[in-house]
């Protein structure tokens, strides 16, 4: 069965650096997803990408996180500069058509700021 | 008012029992409704998803959804350990993000 998978699965980093977590989508999708979710608590809309670009993000989402499809099959989610807050699971999803079919999701990047 | 309540739980019932899940929801223009299921520092994993009001069944599973009360269901029949895990439920409107609850987290004693 077809599914998301993402790397690394646990990256401990530094306040203030820079990290990329990487996911690869389902073959024939052509929406993919970062949502996060922060331990104990709700899982979390990031944003939406189609058609190599963002279609919305959340309030979240703001500069210091970008996301990039660089080349046909990676997805990429990049924090510049991590804070503590921004330790948290998250999660990469993809879907074949809008928000509005199902979404697929992969086992997380647990990212931890000291 | 938030957008999806879940009660968080836990909720433990004995094992060949019927486990009931729910969540309400505020906003009318939610279309499609599904039910994921997490276990502990794992991806969520698509159980059940409906479109619009109704039942929809798939084995010892049962969604509904309920557009007047604003209100869906997952029934899960013959409980088995191994369905100890969080159940999460998740709304959207066409082409639009995916809101979810919080989360139920549910144990099924042997």
């Amino acid at each position: 069965e077809p599914e998301v998978t993402q790397t690394p699965s646990h990256q401990v980093t530094q306040m203030g650096q820079e990290v990329i977590l990487r996911c690869v989508p389902i073959s024939n999708h052509l929406y993919f997803y970062w949502y996060r979710q922060i331990l104990g608590q709700k899982v979390e809309f990031l944003v939406s990408f189609y058609n190599n670009e963002i279609s919305e993000k959340s309030e979240i989402f703001d500069d210091q996180f970008s996301v990039e499809r660089p080349d046909g099959s990676n997805f990429t989610l990049k924090i510049r500069s991590t804070k503590l807050e921004d330790s948290a699971m998250y999660f990469c999803a993809s879907s074949e058509v809008g928000s509005g079919n199902t979404i697929y999701f992969g086992e997380g990047s647990w990212l931890t700021v000291v | 008012q938030k957008e999806v309540e879940q009660d968080p739980g836990p909720l433990s019932v004995p094992e060949g029992a019927i486990v009931s899940l729910n969540c309400t929801y505020s906003n009318s223009a939610f279309q499609y409704f599904m039910w994921y299921r997490q276990y502990s520092r794992k991806g969520p994993e698509l159980l059940m998803y409906t479109y619009s009001s109704g039942n929809k069944e798939d084995g010892r599973f049962t969604a509904q959804v309920d557009k007047s009360s604003k209100y869906i269901s997952l029934f899960i029949r013959d409980s088995q350990p191994s369905d100890s895990a969080t159940y999460l439920c998740a709304m959207t409107r066409r082409d639009d993000k995916i809101i979810f609850g919080k989360g139920t987290r549910l144990h099924i004693l042997p």
